[in-house]
């Protein structure tokens, strides 16, 4: 069962363009919604994390965006560099447990 | 340690041999997780610890699997009698919360290769 669903699966963005990852999600119990960027060789390492009573939360380049009504959030890169391309994968958790999303590869071109 | 320190880095196997994979946590973090990565693939959960608690291990995906974690801290996932589907990267994270919610830190991961 999946319960974190995650769109698309490989994007690829023009330098200074944006990247949006979508993710969905099925159980309402979730309560913390993070962001993972893995670079090939690494392990995932945090990028950027939401609570459910927040619609919206900015990191310098990097914004997520909540909507739990429809149980969905995604992820913005904003003028997306080359040094961003890594895997993406969201998460949800419940109790401290961990759901992740199957991943986006993101490529961005110079 | 500053992070979490996963050995060994690289191992590869024979079918049908017994493997320990060891996840050393952050010092302090409750939580202590292992997921497999197979090559291009999604993080898929293996078992996860929680402090004193029962561990959930739902995500095992046969009997050949098993893991423990002793005196809260050091973490063995052992695959008894690998087969080739094995081969995959074992990443091992642990992590704190922090006002409910929960930041993971991963390790580099353990790189199976079955032969």
């Amino acid at each position: 069962q999946q319960q974190v669903k995650q769109s698309p699966q490989s994007l690829i963005v023009q330098k200074g363009g944006i990247s949006i990852i979508n993710c969905a999600y099925e159980n309402t119990a979730f309560d913390y919604f993070p962001w993972y960027q893995q670079f090939p060789g690494k392990g995932p390492a945090l990028l950027i994390a939401i609570r459910p009573d927040v619609s919206e939360k900015k990191e310098g380049r990097f914004t997520i965006s909540f909507n739990k009504s429809a149980k969905q959030f995604s992820l913005h890169i904003m003028d997306s560099q080359p040094g961003d391309s890594a895997t993406y994968f969201c998460a949800a958790s419940k109790r401290r447990a961990l759901t992740f999303g199957s991943g986006t590869r993101l490529q961005v071109q110079p | 340690g500053a992070g979490v320190s996963q050995s060994p880095s690289n191992k590869v196997t024979e079918k049908g041999k017994d493997v320990e994979l060891r996840c050393d946590p952050i010092s302090g973090h409750t939580a202590l997780y292992w997921y497999r990565q197979s090559l291009g693939q999604g993080l898929e959960f293996l078992i996860y610890f929680q402090g004193n608690s029962a561990p959930d291990k739902s995500g095992l995906p046969s009997d050949r699997f098993s893991a423990e974690r002793t005196g809260g801290s050091v973490s063995t996932l052992t695959i008894q009698r690998t087969q080739q589907e094995d081969s995959a990267v074992y990443l091992c994270a642990s992590s704190w919360g922090y006002g409910g919610q929960m930041v993971a830190f991963f390790g580099q991961g353990t790189r199976l290769t079955v032969v």
